[in-house]
């Protein structure tokens, strides 16, 4: 069974402050796995899309790196307007569904 | 590009009413379009996959009579909660998925979700 652990739950940054979210995986043949942002009573906006070991993906201040267990989403010099929770999702080989992790919860406060 | 819409984008019923929830592709056409559940604080839960022409398949647990879909095109799809209950009061999002211009991938794209209320 496809599974998506996503670390931490939470996390609070100071503005400027960077650092990383975590998204473990398991998955039978990795088809793609997707990063999404989340803002409250909002649907997912879709950020990356990553496809195999080693690949890297970046838009203004993030970037999204993928190993063969895992994928990191890397926040630089965070602002405020990037509070959100974050989603990864996986999908497998010969699968139409993404399997989510429980996201993690970006606060930055000015 | 790949902008997704729903429609209403909140509602809210008597207890046994039925409500429909409609999901549009405004500007690709969407091979596959997904429904999802999401409960407060938690991750998305997908309820059903449809393909345009074709039923709808249901993940396991999901009563598809209570819940149902009708992919009537490559840009729209609905879903109809019958008989209404309190328990179904929850956010509903759709997302399409299809080439998008300017793409090669097959990327699901979400709609803004709806928020069910069940008095």
């Amino acid at each position: 069974e496809d599974q998506v652990t996503q670390s931490p739950e939470a996390l609070r940054l100071q503005e400027g402050e960077s650092s990383s979210l975590n998204c473990s995986y398991t998955v039978s043949g990795l088809r793609g796995l997707f990063w999404y942002r989340q803002d409250p009573g909002k649907g997912p906006e879709f950020l990356f899309t990553l496809y195999s070991a080693g690949e890297e993906k970046e838009k203004e201040r993030l970037k999204a790196t993928l190993t063969k267990k895992e994928s990191f989403l890397h926040i630089t010099a965070p602002k405020p307007e990037d509070s959100a929770t974050y989603l990864c999702a996986v999908q497998g080989a010969g699968s139409e569904k993404l399997v989510f992790g429980k996201g993690t919860k970006l606060t930055v406060n000015p | 590009g790949a902008v997704v819409s729903q429609h209403p984008s909140w509602v809210i019923c008597k207890s046994g009413t039925s409500v429909k929830i409609e999901c549009r592709s405004l500007d690709f056409q969407a091979t596959t379009m997904f429904w999802y559940r999401q409960f407060p604080k938690q991750s998305l839960m997908l309820m059903a996959t449809s393909n345009e022409g074709s039923k709808a398949t249901y993940e396991q647990g999901v009563e598809k009579d209570k819940f149902l879909i009708n992919h009537a095109s490559l840009t729209l799809s609905t879903l109809t909660v019958t008989s209404a209950h309190p328990e179904d009061s929850s956010f509903y999002i759709c997302s399409a998925r299809g080439l998008t211009s300017g793409s090669t991938t097959d990327t699901q794209y979400f709609g803004p979700g709806t928020r069910l209320t069940v008095l």
